[in-house]
């Protein structure tokens, strides 16, 4: 189906952990987004990408890494979880003005 | 600190009543866009506004975006049970960075 999928959809590790969370999208967009919800402060920028091979942070980079190899994909990489980092992430794509959300991942940190 | 400040954070209303959600910011914005999230999924597009003063209209939901391009109000009419959700709005910056108020979660009751 055409649209932007994440996964997993849900998943609960442990500190220390590397955890990579998946998004992909099948219009082609050239930018892609991850960001993080938590109560009280909305949707925070990770980070952010222009096309392929290019990437850049956005708010709150720290502890993610990112990676655009192909225009479809963008993957987002926990290299060292902490409980801080429990969030539901969201990845969107931009089509002209519009910005288009997968349905998120929630992330449990234990 | 959040670059777009929303307000009111809580909305609970009965049916049939108006309301108003303030989204306010100190910087200036090259477009501002409002959201609406229910539980579960990702945040789906309302409307972009881009000239300073603008006005749309969507059904019951009216946007306008402020003369300096640095706040945007959301007007409902006559709210609605399905009217029930988060609203955000976001601000972007060279239109391909955003940056999203807190929300305001929205409750109508029957």
């Amino acid at each position: 189906d055409a649209g932007i999928t994440q996964s997993p959809r849900y998943k609960i590790t442990e500190t220390g952990r590397q955890v990579t969370l998946m998004c992909h999208q099948t219009w082609s967009h050239s930018y892609m987004f991850w960001y993080r919800q938590d109560l009280g402060h909305g949707l925070r920028l990770i980070y952010y990408s222009a096309a392929a091979d290019i990437t850049d942070k956005g708010e709150v980079p720290d502890g993610y890494v990112v990676s655009r190899s192909k225009t479809e994909n963008f993957p987002l990489t926990l290299e060292s979880a902490t409980r801080s980092q429990t969030s539901v992430y969201f990845c969107a794509s931009t089509g002209g003005e519009t910005q288009y959300f997968g349905p998120g991942t929630r992330l449990l940190v234990l | 600190t959040q670059l777009l400040e929303q307000s009111p954070q809580f909305l609970s209303i009965q049916e049939g009543e108006n309301l108003t959600v303030y989204c306010n910011s100190s910087s200036v914005f090259s477009s501002l866009q409002w959201y609406r999230q229910e539980p579960g999924e990702g945040p789906v597009l309302l409307v972009t506004v881009v000239t300073g003063g603008e006005v749309k209209k969507l059904k019951r939901l009216t946007f306008q975006f402020g003369d300096a391009r640095k706040d945007s109000s959301l007007h409902i009419t006559a709210a609605q049970p399905g009217d029930t959700g988060l609203y955000l709005c976001a601000g972007a910056r060279n239109f391909n960075k955003f940056y999203f108020g807190s929300g305001t979660k929205l409750n109508v009751k029957p």
